[in-house]
């Protein structure tokens, strides 16, 4: 079974401008999340898709926006960028809801802002 | 403010050695506690997977949970060089839907 996809891989803005990522799901699997992952923060949650809804966001600005497709592909979107943007942006997938729900994340996408 | 913790390390062990790694968390509302392992310049792959009190093996690999003192352990048997990589503690709340809350991460070397 193929394993989460993303695109692109790599992605150099500049600030001020708009990003959109994209996300491919293990096939079966209706739950998407994203994650930021930054050498200073970590990795942070973003927000979890699920049937084309919002299930649950973390603590970051407007800027950040996502959505989910009846497919079950995911994209987010950043938008008037700022160097702090600058990160491993991780998509990962699983079945749905569920106490023992497992994620497996895609290879990321690295987004520099210059 | 829900928190896992973990030490940064790095943790250092011979081949051959078992290497054991950390993790506490805050919220005593969480279900699920996952491993991950992250090699340098990579994405985050799941080791294991724990969710009742108690030990858990897959191979080389042992998690053990305990919900009463917070605490998530990975054990890792015949330590090889190749286990060398950052190991993330996650743990998913109670709440609906998944929302991972990760530790900072243990940096492991394996020592040939």
């Amino acid at each position: 079974k193929a394993g989460v996809t993303q695109t692109p891989r790599y992605l150099i803005k500049t600030r001020g401008q708009q990003v959109t990522l994209s996300c491919s799901p293990i096939s079966g699997h209706r739950s998407v999340s994203w994650y930021q992952q930054t050498p200073g923060q970590g990795l942070q949650f973003l927000f979890e898709y699920f049937s084309e809804t919002q299930r649950n966001k973390g603590n970051f600005p407007g800027r950040f926006s996502g959505r989910q497709f009846s497919n079950s592909r995911s994209e987010m979107n950043v938008s008037t960028l700022e160097l702090g943007d600058s990160a491993l942006y991780l998509c990962a997938s699983s079945l749905g809801p569920g106490s023992e729900d497992t994620q497996y994340f895609g290879p990321g996408t690295r987004l520099t802002v210059l | 403010q829900k928190e896992v913790e973990q030490n940064s390390g790095p943790l250092s062990v011979p081949e051959g050695a078992i290497a054991s790694l950390n993790c506490t968390y805050s919220d005593r509302g969480s279900q699920s506690f996952f491993w991950y392992r992250q090699y340098s310049g990579k994405s985050p792959e799941l080791i294991m997977s724990i969710y009742s009190n108690g030990d858990k093996e897959d191979g080389r690999f042992t998690a053990q949970l305990n919900k009463a003192s917070q605490y998530v352990s990975l054990l890792i048997r015949d330590s090889q060089p190749s286990d060398s990589a950052t190991y993330l503690c996650a743990v998913n709340g109670g709440n609906a839907g998944n929302m991972l809350t990760f530790g900072g991460g243990t940096r492991l070397m394996v020592k040939p």
